[in-house]
């Protein structure tokens, strides 16, 4: 089982809904990390928190927002998302960014636009 | 060019073969992970090492920070070991740069 929880494991919704995804760990870490994956391609980094607050944003549409209410939080807000968004999202968390540590995934949300 | 090489792409391997894959980098890195990743998306993260080797039951990785090369080795596959293998560089600030990922298969 992972220390990293992720919520839900499997989402179906329209272009005009409005969604989020929730990831938790309790193991004092200080960075969380947004990952995207396509089928049978490795994650693309999204977004990195350090110490809560937002420190890269790789060029991500708009339509993605993410949210980190607290160190244990992460939060990635849906909105009129494209059937291209259709993949795999991944959160992880390390124990900052500023010092070499391993990186602790969870097992994903599934993500299904139509 | 990928920053981060790996091969094979794909492996299929009888049970109890020994298995190795490889990674080569061009990037700077301050460590490097190996994460495995079975069908239905969660990954683990087998190693992180910047130098040496590591041993974990039948795993093995090297890294060879000269020569930007690691590997990983599997001893006695086991079909479970079935999974899709990762390399990912670690650049400073953690932010990973990831392989295509080796898929492996293990018959019984």
């Amino acid at each position: 089982d992972t220390e990293v929880t992720q919520t839900p494991k499997h989402l179906v919704m329209g272009m005009t809904n409005k969604k989020s995804l929730k990831c938790e760990q309790h193991m004092g870490h200080r960075a969380m990390y947004w990952y995207k994956q396509k089928a049978k391609k490795p994650p693309e980094l999204m977004f990195v928190y350090s110490y809560e607050k937002l420190s890269i944003n790789e060029s991500v549409p708009s339509r993605f927002s993410p949210e980190c209410p607290n160190s244990s939080l992460l939060n990635l807000h849906l909105h009129a998302l494209q059937p291209e968004d259709s993949a795999l999202y991944l959160c992880a968390s390390s124990l900052g960014t500023g010092e070499i540590s391993p990186l602790h995934f969870g097992n994903g949300t599934r993500l299904t636009v139509t | 060019k990928n920053e981060v090489e790996q091969s094979p792409q794909n492996l299929t391997a009888q049970e109890g073969e020994f298995i190795t894959i490889n990674c080569s980098y061009s990037v700077g890195i301050s460590a490097l992970h190996w994460l495995q990743q079975h069908p239905g998306g969660g990954i683990v993260s087998l190693f992180m090492l910047s130098s040496g080797k590591k041993k974990h039951g039948r795993l093995i990785a090297t890294i060879n920070i000269q020569e930007k090369h690691s590997s990983l080795h599997i001893t006695a596959s086991h079909p479970r070991d079935s999974a899709v293998y990762i390399c990912a560089c670690m650049e400073y600030g953690n932010k990973l740069v990831f392989g295509a990922g080796t898929i492996l298969r293990v018959k019984s």
